[in-house]
């Protein structure tokens, strides 16, 4: 079974901060792996989505990166704001099927 | 920009009823899912949908649960006989396709709390 982790589980910043968050996962036989955002109370919205032959994909001061062998993915966010702060998810698809695998997430406080 | 809907955004039951929850997902889009996360935990995989089938469910899907697309653009979520650790945070999602590039897109939710 898919297991996957995010740490940390929160972060405080000052606005303008570079900051990384992580995810790591179990099973290497992934599909591709997708970051999402939660705000409170709503729904998910696709950051961005890895394949599993893809080493990195960028989305404006979004970056993600995949290194399947060791069964890691950081999300850097670049010159963070306070209208960053939120839950981000990391999610996971294995070849063998249809389902994403979640982490808890890292919920990510911006200060102004 | 297109989106997944869902409706209603929060619904109330008793314990033993039976609800149905709607979604309306992205028009071009062909496979349909529905998860749930309950206040504090993960969100969960229950169901996935295609051609009118479903192509893959969870070990949470159990007979209480059943989905359905009744018309050309709705999908919905069943559940029977409604029980108090029902209560949770649905999500409908869609994607095109199912292939390696496509990005799953999530509904807002529907809050279920049964009492």
């Amino acid at each position: 079974k898919q297991e996957v982790t995010q740490i940390p589980a929160a972060l405080s910043v000052p606005e303008g901060e570079n900051l990384v968050l992580n995810c790591s996962f179990t099973d290497s036989a992934i599909y591709n792996l997708q970051w999402f955002r939660q705000d409170p109370g709503k729904g998910l919205t696709s950051l961005l989505l890895i394949q599993s032959s893809q080493r990195e994909q960028t989305s404006g001061r979004l970056n993600a990166s995949l290194d399947k062998s060791s069964g890691r993915s950081t999300l850097y966010i670049a010159a963070s704001q306070p209208g960053d702060s939120a839950t981000y998810l990391c999610a996971v698809r294995l070849n063998s099927g249809y389902a994403l695998n979640f982490g808890k997430g890292t919920s990510l406080l911006v200060t102004p | 920009e297109p989106e997944v809907t869902q409706t209603p955004s929060h619904q109330v039951t008793q314990m033993g009823q039976e609800v149905i929850l709607r979604c309306v997902p992205i028009s071009n889009h062909l496979y349909f899912y529905w998860y749930r996360q309950i206040l504090g935990q993960k969100v969960e995989f229950l169901v996935s949908f295609y051609n009118n089938e479903i192509s893959e469910k969870s070990e949470i899907f159990d007979d209480q649960f059943s989905v359905e697309r009744p018309d050309g653009s709705n999908f919905t979520l069943k559940i029977r006989s409604t029980k108090l650790e029902d209560s949770a945070m649905y999500f409908c999602a869609s994607s095109e396709t199912v292939w390696e590039n496509t990005e799953a897109f999530f509904g807002q939710g529907t809050r279920l709390t049964v009492v």
